[in-house]
């Protein structure tokens, strides 16, 4: 049985240059979760997919960052010309359906290892 | 607006001591409450939950976390510290109407052999 895995689990770039974060859920997982952590803000959410459809993308901070998810399993998270603030610890976690519509009270979110993100 | 307070950023404990860790939310209707558990280098692991039903919930590695309405709080602990604690801890809610995890700042916690 394996976890959310989440690839690479370390990238270092440039200012100014684009990244790409990978995130596989857990087979048959329908809600995926990206969240960042960093020093100064601490665990934040950024964006929630139900299938490949994101209704909540409220935590996204500017629109340098983007993500979509195909096939209601792998996701990719974007961040377009990244900025020293953008570094920090990118984590995806799954759940096997959105935490309040599950029948059995909230479902649990998995997350993955994370990926370390550092711009130079 | 803060809606997950967490008491004490380190927490140092003997092993073998009670460990206590607080954890305050602020909301009108009670969310569903988490304790995470995150070991150097590693990603979130699920200790335990509260949704419906029973205030005191029992989680894994003999962690323990009781739901308290009237105060607000939902507080970790554990009889007996062991080494393999030492770990950050993070309290977090989803407050109704939505999916996402909301976490408090964290506490360190160091056991002191």
């Amino acid at each position: 049985g394996a976890g959310v895995s989440q690839s690479p689990s370390n990238k270092v770039t440039e200012k100014g240059k684009d990244v790409e974060l990978r995130c596989d859920p857990i087979s048959g997982h329908t809600a995926l979760y990206w969240y960042r952590q960093s020093l100064g803000q601490g665990l934040e959410f950024l964006i929630y997919f139900q299938g490949n459809s994101a209704p909540d993308k409220s935590g996204l901070p500017s629109d340098r960052f983007s993500a979509e998810r195909t096939g209601g399993s792998v996701s990719t998270l974007t961040i377009q010309r990244t900025q020293q603030e953008d570094s920090a610890v990118y984590l995806c976690a799954s759940s096997p359906r959105g935490t309040r519509t599950g029948t059995s009270g909230a479902n649990t979110q998995y997350f993955g290892p994370g990926t370390r993100l550092t711009v130079l | 607006a803060q809606s997950v307070t967490q008491l004490g950023s380190h927490v140092s404990v003997s092993e073998g001591a009670l460990v206590l860790l607080r954890c305050n939310y602020s909301s009108s209707v009670p969310p569903y409450l988490f304790w995470y558990v995150q070991y150097p280098n590693q990603g979130l692991q699920l200790l335990l939950k509260y949704t419906t039903g029973a205030t005191l919930v029992k989680g894994i590695n003999g962690f323990e976390a009781e739901f308290k309405k009237s105060e607000t709080s939902f507080h970790l602990t554990k009889p007996s510290a062991h080494m393999s604690d030492a770990a950050e801890y993070f309290c977090a809610v989803i407050h109704f109407g939505n999916e996402k995890l909301t976490f408090g700042t964290g506490t360190r916690l160091t056991i002191i052999p």
